[in-house]
């Protein structure tokens, strides 16, 4: 069965922070570009950062670019996601996806976990 | 404020057919390849479309997809009380060099 398992959210205060780890089974991980969306708490979807298959090129959005870190484990099947200095506004589920794209211009996600919850308390 | 730009929601009868559009620019939809995806209520999101017009294994062809320029248009025929969810088109922006969403619109089945 194709899943992703996300966890690692939780409760923590403003400055704090938390990784977020996404393990993948059912599929060849290394095939599949892994991305990060977050869901604030009534909101549409957001995009948070999207990693290459090798890992070895990352792109972040501007609101977290300096304070989250996508990174994956090939070798692990798994995708992490660093937050740091997290503020009240990052409060969010958070899902792991992927899609096994070839360029990124045909990106798309049809591979998707049920999302991890982070709130940050001011 | 989303890059992409949806109609926050929409209504049809069950039984009809319904449109979504999503409006862009020429650094995302102009240029790129569109996707769609369906939420239900309290679940992640889903894979309708892709490639602005392929729908994935196990989607029913009541699902559609079609683009246009910069938008992009989701068509449901045969409406159903259990296609009520949000729906979201999503694309890559080249000049952003980020996946960008539009707002989700919200379908009800009347």
């Amino acid at each position: 069965e194709v899943q992703l398992l996300e966890s690692g959210g939780g409760w923590v205060q403003s400055g704090g922070s938390l990784r977020l780890s996404c393990a993948a089974s059912g599929f060849t991980f290394t095939n599949y570009v892994m991305t990060w969306v977050r869901q604030a708490p009534g909101k549409g979807l957001q995009w948070v950062s999207t990693i290459s298959r090798g890992g070895g090129t990352t792109y972040c959005a501007d609101s977290v670019k300096g304070r989250f870190t996508i990174s994956r484990d090939n070798s692990k099947n798994t995708l992490y996601l660093q937050l740091n200095s997290l503020r009240a506004e990052d409060t969010a589920v958070y899902y792991c996806a992927g899609g096994s794209v070839v360029v990124l211009n045909h990106h798309y996600m049809d591979v998707w976990g049920k999302g991890t919850t982070v709130t940050v308390s001011s | 404020q989303s890059v992409l730009t949806q109609p926050p929601s929409v209504s049809a009868a069950p039984g009809q057919k319904v449109t979504i559009s999503c409006s862009g620019s020429s650094s995302n939809i102009g240029n790129n390849y569109v996707s769609w995806y369906q939420q239900l209520p309290g679940t992640a999101p889903k894979l309708l479309i892709y490639d602005n017009d392929k729908r994935p294994s196990g989607i029913p062809d009541r699902f559609s997809g079609s683009k246009s320029g910069t938008s992009a248009t989701l068509g449901i025929t045969g409406l159903q009380t259990g296609d009520e969810a949000d729906y979201y088109c999503g694309t890559w922006d080249s000049s952003l060099s980020a996946v960008v969403f539009g707002g989700g619109t919200k379908l009800t089945a009347l």
